[in-house]
């Protein structure tokens, strides 16, 4: 168990729709950072957050954004669902904001229908 | 650009070694290892960064040649708890970007 926590496990949805994942980082971690795992593109780094402000950007589409809160928890926003953002999407989070440790969450697995 | 890990798979008896590599075109100022087993959460193994050190976890280790932008993992006497897929991913700028994966199967 990394102590990092995501919400929900699995996402069953209809092109079109929007979606929100949730991530909660281990305690005292202050970044926060979202990768799209899929069968034909691998480990994608999509955004990171460090203490609620957006530090790096990776290939994250248009119609996905994401924030982080006040107490440090993430959300990651999915809009216009196509079918090929079916895909298992993690969050990690480290202490500081530069490359460090990451320690993943247990991952949402999405699936667009 | 994506770093190239090789191989793309590899299978081992238990107690044998291995060499994972992973090069980039692009200049880098670190090199991250994970393995993730099925189903499962990338975990960390290690971080190495410019200066060419080499580091080790258990049975595992690495090194990370700068001049050449490569990184090779060792795993030695290997483990059936070793299975997995090995991710390298480099940090350049703002960027972490994964290799496509090395699958290591360790059989009794």
């Amino acid at each position: 168990d990394s102590g990092v926590t995501q919400t929900p496990k699995h996402l069953i949805t209809a092109t079109g729709q929007r979606v929100t994942l949730r991530c909660s980082p281990r305690s005292g971690d202050l970044s926060v950072y979202w990768y799209q795992q899929s069968l034909d593109q691998g480990l994608q780094f999509l955004i990171q957050y460090y203490n609620g402000e957006e530090r790096a950007k990776g290939n994250i589409l248009e119609r996905f954004s994401a924030q982080q809160f006040p107490d440090l928890h993430s959300e990651l926003n999915l809009s216009s669902l196509e079918l090929g953002d079916s895909a298992l999407y993690f969050c990690a989070s480290s202490v500081a904001a530069g490359w460090e440790t990451q320690y993943f969450g247990p991952g949402t697995r999405l699936l667009v229908l | 650009q994506q770093p190239v890990q090789s191989p793309q798979a590899v299978i081992l008896r238990e107690g044998e070694d291995a060499v994972i590599n992973c090069s980039s075109s692009k200049a880098l100022y670190s090199v991250h290892w994970y393995r993730q087993k099925h189903g499962e959460a990338p975990v960390f193994l290690m971080i190495l960064l410019k200066g060419g050190e080499q580091k080790g976890h258990e049975k595992i280790s690495a090194s990370f040649n700068e001049k050449k932008q490569q990184s090779s993992l060792y795993l030695t006497a290997s483990q059936l708890s070793y299975s997995g897929t090995y991710f390298c991913g480099t940090a350049a700028g703002n960027m972490l970007t994964f290799g496509g994966g090395t699958r290591l199967m360790v059989k009794p």
